[in-house]
């Protein structure tokens, strides 16, 4: 079945550091691919998606590429922020009929410090 | 737009006893979810619905979980009679049908369900 394994945590960084959270992923058929954070006391939120590969998602400074060689999609920063202390999630969807449900990692903590 | 609705956002309950969460989704969108969320866990979808209908419960436990969502909006997920093992986060996402790749699912804040 469907899986995603993710970098484990947690992770601490002093601001301005450079980020990476790995992700890998397991699939049947060709999945979209996103991560999702979640800021302490809110619900999950969308942060970037790729759909095929080579695609690279962006938002806030965050980047991911899909690279279906090596069936990843890896999360960077080149200089993180107090603000960007949550919970990211790595998750896959794979495409077919009417079924959209998400598989997710377990989830990396990160804690950035000033 | 208003977001993903959910209550109650807390509770609290005794073994055996049941408990009922509600969510009212983004307007207009036809698809919605129920994740599960356990401490140190990624989201596990319990059921999808498209409009009123079940599209995927595969991994709900239905001797126990209920869901529903009668008039193809808001919907109710109960848990009779509740274990030890049901404490985690409850939550409910939705999304517009789509027929693209790229559909996106909304999270509501979720409902944190403890079990004594």
């Amino acid at each position: 079945g469907d899986s995603v394994t993710q970098m484990e945590g947690p992770v601490t960084l002093s601001e301005e550091a450079c980020l990476t959270i790995n992700c890998t992923y397991t699939a049947t058929g060709y999945p979209s691919l996103f991560w999702y954070v979640q800021y302490p006391g809110e619900g999950l939120q969308l942060l970037l998606k790729a759909t095929k590969a080579d695609d690279k998602g962006s938002n806030k400074g965050f980047e991911a590429t899909y690279r279906k060689e090596t069936t990843s999609f890896h999360l960077e920063k080149g200089s993180v922020q107090v603000s960007d202390s949550a919970v990211y999630f790595c998750a896959l969807r794979t495409s077919g009929g009417s079924n959209y449900k998400l598989t997710f990692g377990k989830g990396t903590l990160l804690t950035v410090n000033p | 737009e208003a977001g993903v609705a959910q209550s109650p956002r807390y509770k609290i309950i005794e073994k055996r006893q049941s408990v009922a969460f509600w969510c009212n989704p983004i307007s207009g969108h036809a698809t919605l979810y129920w994740y599960q969320q356990i401490l140190g866990q990624g989201p596990k979808l319990l059921i999808q619905f498209q409009n009123n209908g079940v599209v995927d419960d595969s991994q709900l436990p239905k001797d126990r979980f209920s869901a529903e969502r009668l008039k193809g909006v808001d919907s109710t997920l109960k848990i009779q009679p509740a274990k030890l093992e049901d404490s985690a986060v409850y939550l409910c996402a939705s999304s517009l049908v789509a027929s693209g790749r790229a559909d996106t699912q909304y999270f509501g804040p979720g409902t944190r369900l403890t079990v004594l």
